[in-house]
């Protein structure tokens, strides 16, 4: 059935180490997104993605990197340079941009931790 | 910059009870505003989407309404049940190719 499939549910970095969280979606969202929650936060916005092979840094994006390579891809790497990755990460693509009726659809999300 | 609030926090409330969550937005410039559900260690579900020329959206027992000019909304919720206990977002949607502005949510238990 359609939706976002966010993968791992759950990842451990060690200090120095790139790790990537996985993001798919088969609704034929052109929009896509990622997002940082941290406890008793709200959505922060990481990068996000209107089009393949074009993105944005949302207001968080330093230490982190994303590609769009494909429609259906919008993978996240948090890289060693950011230095407090424990977080709840949340990916979502939108309806056709449309503006007045975009809607956002959400994954499952990835709780990072750091060993 | 668009800052968007929602007061209280935290809210406890016995079953039955209807019940008032607040957002407040700082520039009434929007395309739209949208309310979503969060339960604990889980993604985020859209319950009501009001665009900007709405004053109100429902769905079941949920009614959300919009004052654009005041930069306002509230979530209503009828006869509370314990299965409604979550975090509840809201997010508006700023004019040109700028993403959704979330604020951090008010944390709901419905006491049975």
């Amino acid at each position: 059935d359609g939706g976002i499939t966010q993968s791992p549910k759950y990842l451990f970095r060690k200090e120095g180490q790139n790790v990537t969280l996985s993001c798919e979606q088969n609704l034929n969202h052109d929009a896509m997104y990622w997002y940082r929650q941290d406890p008793g936060q709200g959505l922060r916005l990481i990068y996000y993605s209107q089009i393949v092979n074009d993105f944005q840094k949302g207001d968080i994006a330093e230490g982190y990197s994303v590609s769009r390579e494909k429609k259906e891809s919008f993978p996240l790497t948090v890289t060693s340079a950011q230095k407090n990755p424990t977080a709840f990460y949340l990916c979502a693509s939108s309806t056709p941009p449309s503006h007045l009726n975009e809607k956002l659809f959400f994954g499952s999300g990835t709780q990072l931790s750091v060993l | 910059k668009q800052e968007v609030t929602q007061i209280p926090a935290a809210l406890s409330v016995p079953e039955g009870e209807n019940l008032v969550l607040n957002c407040s937005f700082t520039d009434s410039a929007i395309y739209n505003l949208q309310w979503f559900r969060q339960d604990p260690g889980k993604g985020l579900t859209s319950l009501l989407l009001i665009q900007s020329s709405q004053r109100e959206q429902t769905s079941g027992r949920l009614n959300a309404s919009l004052d654009k000019s005041s930069g306002r909304s509230t979530l209503y919720i009828a006869a509370s049940q314990p299965g409604d206990s979550a975090t509840y977002l809201c997010a508006v949607r700023p004019p040109g190719n700028t993403p959704l502005v979330f604020g951090k949510g008010t944390r709901l238990s419905v006491i049975a």
